[in-house]
């Protein structure tokens, strides 16, 4: 099946840029998305990426792909406060179904 | 339009007891699911739906039963609670054909402890 890798923590200055990477194995998942989860909350859709598509910028948020690699990242410009949180990659494997990776907590400090 | 809700938001299970954990949405999506959350492991499928009447096992299903009798309503059965199954249990719908594929929405999470 699906392995979906990320980085556990990563900690960042408020006004800094982050980025969060994921590697995939499925090499046919079509959408990859990027969830955040606040503390105590859901899991909220923060962006996604068409497989056929290297890049997608979404104001404050870069995403992107290198599916020669299966490597999708997501960069976080300006980071703030507000952003802390952990940050799920989700491709899809098969239709309708996700696959979610551990997740990457972001902590920005002010 | 409320999205997807789930009940309880919190409980705590002493071991061998059961409970059914209650999921709704009001979005008219087609397939629903069962998710844990576990510490450094990310979310985990226990079992999804691909319309009313229908269900099928995800990743960790063994100690789980559902049953979606209802469009709107999936539910998650614990038989028989045990300390594993100390968890955040997550659900989440998708799919219809207005909207983006693939996309799930989530409920707010049931916080399960068992002793």
């Amino acid at each position: 099946g699906e392995d979906v890798e990320q980085s556990l923590f990563l900690s960042v200055r408020e006004g800094d840029s982050s980025v969060i990477n994921c590697t995939y194995t499925d090499s046919s998942s079509t959408y990859l998305y990027w969830y955040k989860q606040e503390p105590g909350a859901g899991l909220q859709l923060l962006t996604y990426i068409f497989s056929n598509m290297d890049m997608k910028q979404d104001q404050r948020l870069t995403v992107l792909l290198n599916k020669k690699d299966k490597h999708l990242s997501l960069r976080i410009a300006d980071t703030q406060t507000g952003d802390s949180a952990i940050y799920f990659c989700a491709p899809n494997t098969g239709f309708q179904k996700l696959v979610f990776g551990t997740g990457t907590r972001l902590l920005v400090s002010p | 339009n409320a999205g997807v809700t789930q009940t309880p938001k919190f409980r705590v299970l002493k071991t061998g007891q059961s409970m059914t954990l209650l999921c709704a949405q009001d979005m008219n999506h087609e397939y629903m699911y069962w998710y844990r959350q576990d510490p450094g492991m990310g979310l985990r499928l226990i079992h999804y739906s691909v319309g009313e009447g229908t269900t099928a096992k995800g990743e960790v299903p063994d100690g789980y039963n559902v049953s979606r009798l209802k469009k709107q309503n999936f539910l998650l059965g614990l038989e028989s609670a045990a300390p594993s199954q100390t968890s955040v249990y997550f659900c989440a719908s998708s799919y219809s054909f207005d909207r983006n594929p693939y996309e799930q929405y989530f409920g707010p999470g049931t916080r399960l402890t068992v002793t």
